[in-house]
């Protein structure tokens, strides 16, 4: 069962454009949403984190968005530059009973165009 | 660069072969985690260390044997691999398994069986 929904698969967009990811859950548990760069031939890189008592978060380009009710969380690129191409995964983190388990969406490859 | 260090980088072996991944961390962090990922998938999760004792074992194979010597040190022992077991192995540390903190990840060992 995917604890974690995540979408778009693929994404292309313009450079300069805004790149938006979605992702879902279910399980009220979860109090912790990462999101993981991945450029290929490297690990997954922390990107931003939020927790469900804020509604957004920003860093530099980067932007969580979180809707608590609607179980929803989703990252927006701002200014999307070519080197942002990579996959994108969203995750999920329960509270201690889950012992450090990641539940990881299913990942989003974007390709951002000069 | 990472502050998760893994060796090898690359690694292609036999299904007869032994070989062993490590994984280092300076963190201080007392949770450790070994992943493995597929082409365009999502790491899964297999072994979770907390405070040098098991804590995860999702039901990986016999053939992957982990080992976490000490603190800042994570092995996994490899016997009898099969063809399907090609892939990203990654490992990952954490402050802890009960507080919600970023895991970070090493850049992986992509392990190739013949």
């Amino acid at each position: 069962q995917q604890q974690v929904k995540q979408s778009p698969q693929s994404l292309i967009v313009q450079k300069g454009g805004i790149s938006i990811i979605n992702c879902a859950y279910e399980n009220t548990a979860f109090d912790y949403f990462p999101w993981y760069q991945q450029f290929p031939g490297k690990g997954p890189a922390l990107l931003i984190a939020i927790r469900p008592d804020v509604s957004e978060k920003k860093e530099g380009r980067f932007t969580i968005s979180f809707n608590k009710s609607a179980k929803q969380f989703s990252l927006h690129i701002m200014d999307s530059q070519p080197g942002d191409s990579a996959t994108y995964f969203c995750a999920a983190k329960g509270m201690s009973s889950t012992l450090g388990r990641l539940y990881f969406g299913r990942g989003t490859q974007l390709t951002v165009w000069p | 660069d990472t502050e998760v260090t893994q060796t090898p980088k690359h690694l292609v072996m036999g299904m007869t072969n032994k070989k062993s991944l490590k994984c280092e961390q300076h963190m201080g962090h007392r949770a450790m985690y070994w992943y493995k990922q597929k082409a365009k998938k999502p790491p899964e999760l297999m072994f979770v260390y907390s405070y040098e004792k098991l804590s995860i074992n999702e039901s990986v194979p016999s053939r992957f044997s982990p080992e976490c010597p000490n603190s800042s040190l994570l092995n996994l022992h490899l016997h009898a691999l099969q063809p399907e077991d090609s892939a990203l192995y990654l490992c990952a540390s954490s402050q802890d398994v009960t507080v919600s903190q970023p895991q970070h990840f090493g850049d992986g060992t992509r392990l190739s069986i013949l």
